[in-house]
């Protein structure tokens, strides 16, 4: 199984710019989120759904678009990025029995 | 909101040395509480969880009680390897929301 599959891994930006992460899983998840990594901060949550066609802002939301049409995919938008946005990006789908969170392996964004 | 704190890193050991890294937690109802471990270069991986009180996870030789009374899970290994270097998370569940520490920083040298 390939779990979950992030891409781009390495992606630079000029301020201003738009861009969109993928994410996708095949393990059949509603829930799947978005988080940063930043160093002394852990994971923030930005956004996050619990099924396809919903959505719901996290911790950190703004600056950053999401939507899910459907269960596979869980795109995250960044509509005009800024240097602030310079972070280590995460998705993660949550197996719901267990409450154990899969996640990718990251997506390192730098915003000039 | 609910909230988690692990202490602050980086912690540097030497090999065959026992390992504690302390978390607390603030949170309504009843949480499940997780240590997820971040090897370098890599997304983050569950190392153990539990759900309840007093349950205790383990995992490779780590071991971690849901203390209630003290509201902590705190991460223990009796005997570290320098492939246990890697960061650390201590998180909670309750409902869909998941919350994580800082993360604490473990290197162990040869």
């Amino acid at each position: 199984n390939a779990g979950v599959t992030q891409t781009p891994k390495f992606q630079v930006l000029k301020t201003g710019q738009s861009m969109t992460l993928q994410c996708a899983q095949d393990m059949n998840h509603e829930y799947m989120s978005w988080y940063r990594q930043d160093p002394g901060m852990g994971l923030r949550l930005i956004h996050y759904s619990v099924g396809a066609g919903i959505t719901d802002q996290g911790e950190v939301p703004n600056g950053y678009n999401v939507s899910r049409s459907t269960t596979e995919d869980f795109p995250l938008r960044l509509l005009s990025a800024a240097p602030s946005q310079t972070s280590v990006y995460f998705c993660a789908s949550l197996k719901p029995n267990t409450g154990e969170l899969f996640f990718g392996e990251g997506s390192r964004l730098t915003v000039l | 909101g609910d909230s988690v704190t692990q202490m602050e890193g980086p912690v540097t050991l030497s090999e065959e040395a026992f390992l504690t890294i302390n978390c607390t937690y603030t949170a309504t109802g009843y949480p499940s509480l997780f240590w997820y471990v971040q090897y370098p270069g890599e997304g983050l991986q569950l190392l153990l969880k539990a759900t309840k009180a007093d349950d205790k996870g383990s995992n490779k030789g780590f071991e971690a009680t849901y203390r209630k009374e003290t509201t902590s899970f705190h991460l223990e290994k009796g005997s570290v390897q320098v492939s246990d270097s890697a960061v650390y998370f201590c998180a909670l569940r309750n409902d869909y929301k998941l919350s994580f520490g800082a993360g604490t920083t473990v290197t162990v040298r040869a």
